[in-house]
């Protein structure tokens, strides 16, 4: 497609239950990031791949966290035992890593409340 | 790891000219960025500044780079009201990932 797509927009879940948000990145496109913005906050870093792998999970808030690239395209992040605290929007990034201007395309988002 | 503050909000007439800053804490970023947020949308970058520059224009856009003193703005000249967004300054501090201010609510008023 002609932008970064991801779905659902919208998610609502019950606390402890398990969720996926899918993130369909710009065709070509080598590098995909995970983002979670808070209401007020700007987004915070969760992990990026290059290719299949991923190169930097750092901003991995726990262990129930967990995102996964195979073939190099579409990601998916993964969410288990949901909390309450997880209720965010999910943005999902991708760039050319080999631009130098490092310049990333964003998703709108996938909005997550967990009651 | 890189930090970046900006001020929560800021009010304009339209026709005049706004200025939002910020500051940044790891000088490693070899671009700064600014992007813009409208409500229900995604992220979308306005412009950017190469480190070494301390200036850049684009239209209506000017972007001030002051390096010793970690400090971006950006200048809108002529806001308008489809000006209103939230404003994120961000930095890679010498990695691939961006780090993100809190964002600058600008709102532009008749």
């Amino acid at each position: 497609g002609a932008g970064v797509s991801q779905t659902p927009s919208n998610k609502v879940t019950e606390k402890g239950k398990y969720v996926e948000l899918r993130c369909d990145p710009i065709s070509g496109h080598t590098a995909l990031y995970w983002y979670r913005q808070s209401l007020g906050q700007g987004p915070e870093f969760l992990i990026y791949f290059q290719g299949t792998g991923a190169a930097d999970d750092s901003g991995l808030p726990n262990d129930r966290f967990f995102a996964v690239r195979p073939e190099g395209s579409v990601s998916t992040l993964k969410i288990q035992r949901t909390e309450r605290g997880d209720s965010a929007v999910y943005l999902c990034a991708s760039s050319y890593a080999e631009r130098n201007t490092g310049e990333l395309f964003f998703g709108e988002g996938s909005r997550l409340t967990v009651l | 790891g890189e930090d970046v503050e900006q001020s929560l909000f800021l009010s304009v007439r339209e026709g005049d000219s706004s200025v939002i800053n910020c500051t940044y804490t790891d000088s490693s970023s070899t671009y700064l960025y600014w992007y813009k947020q409208e409500p229900g949308a995604g992220l979308q970058l306005l412009t950017y500044i190469f480190s070494n520059m301390d200036m850049k224009q684009d239209q209506r856009l000017t972007v001030l780079l002051n390096k010793k003193d970690k400090h971006l703005s950006l200048r809108i000249a002529d806001t308008q009201t489809g000006d209103s967004a939230i404003y994120f300054c961000a930095g890679t501090g010498g990695g691939n990932k961006l780090t993100f201010g809190t964002g600058t609510q600008l709102k532009v008023e008749l």
